[in-house]
């Protein structure tokens, strides 16, 4: 499967300030997700947008969708410290039974 | 329960052994997945199983096998590994198959630390 880019691949912010993420696929997709990944256990699901929608919130988080460039951002505003983690981009592929492809994370550090 | 339960957490086996791992779901998910995830790098697909039926083995080695025996469990049956294969090994699960125009959330098991030596 193809992964698409995510940058910056790591971003280093202090707490308080916003954190933007971007992330690039290379197929057409009916929905992006947002995982958040901690220490290398378990990817927990951020927020969902589908392909007709070109922004969402929840919380402090806001994302932008662009098809037309194959493009996604994520916002995280008023960044905590408990914030520090990976965060990927993810979609599925195909037309039958399709697992996620998944960018490749940007890792972010919220320093105190 | 909204929990994708992987056991064991860590495991380190030798080169000549047979390990399983196990994932266990009660969401009445109807798919579950097999992802693995080397150190800085993003989840790759191994395995889909879609109502219990293999739907996607994404040209995985003979010596990972996986198992559905009922719609609530997953195993992965590991024989004769290589030090490469170690990894974290993340099941996840999702109520329907995931592609096409299905809008579907993955919930992510913890995963299992893989050790080969």
């Amino acid at each position: 499967s193809q992964q698409g880019e995510e940058d910056p691949q790591a971003l280093s912010i202090q707490e308080g300030e916003n954190a933007t993420m971007n992330c690039s696929y290379k197929t057409s997709i009916n929905n992006l997700q947002w995982y958040r990944q901690n220490s290398g256990r378990g990817l927990v699901h951020l927020i969902l947008i589908r392909s007709n929608e070109r922004e969402k919130h929840s919380g402090r988080l806001r994302v932008t969708l662009d098809t037309s460039k194959k493009s996604s951002s994520l916002l995280i505003t008023a960044s905590r410290a408990a914030d520090t983690a990976s965060y990927f981009c993810a979609h599925y592929s195909g037309g039958g039974a399709d697992g996620l492809t998944f960018g490749k994370g940007t890792h972010l550090i919220i320093q105190p | 329960d909204t929990e994708v339960t992987q056991t064991p957490k860590h495991l380190v086996m030798g080169m000549t052994n047979k390990k399983s791992l196990k994932c266990e779901q009660h969401m009445g998910h109807r798919a579950m997945y097999w992802y693995k995830q080397k150190a800085k790098k993003p989840p790759e697909l191994m395995f889909v199983y879609s109502y219990e039926k293999l739907s996607i083995n994404e040209s995985v080695p003979s010596r990972f096998s996986p198992e559905c025996p009922n719609s609530s469990l997953l195993n992965l049956h590991l024989h004769a590994l290589q030090p490469e294969d170690s990894a974290l090994y993340l099941c996840a699960s999702s109520l329907t198959p995931g592609g096409g125009e299905r809008v579907v959330e993955a919930f992510f098991g913890q995963g299992t630390r893989l050790t080969v030596v």
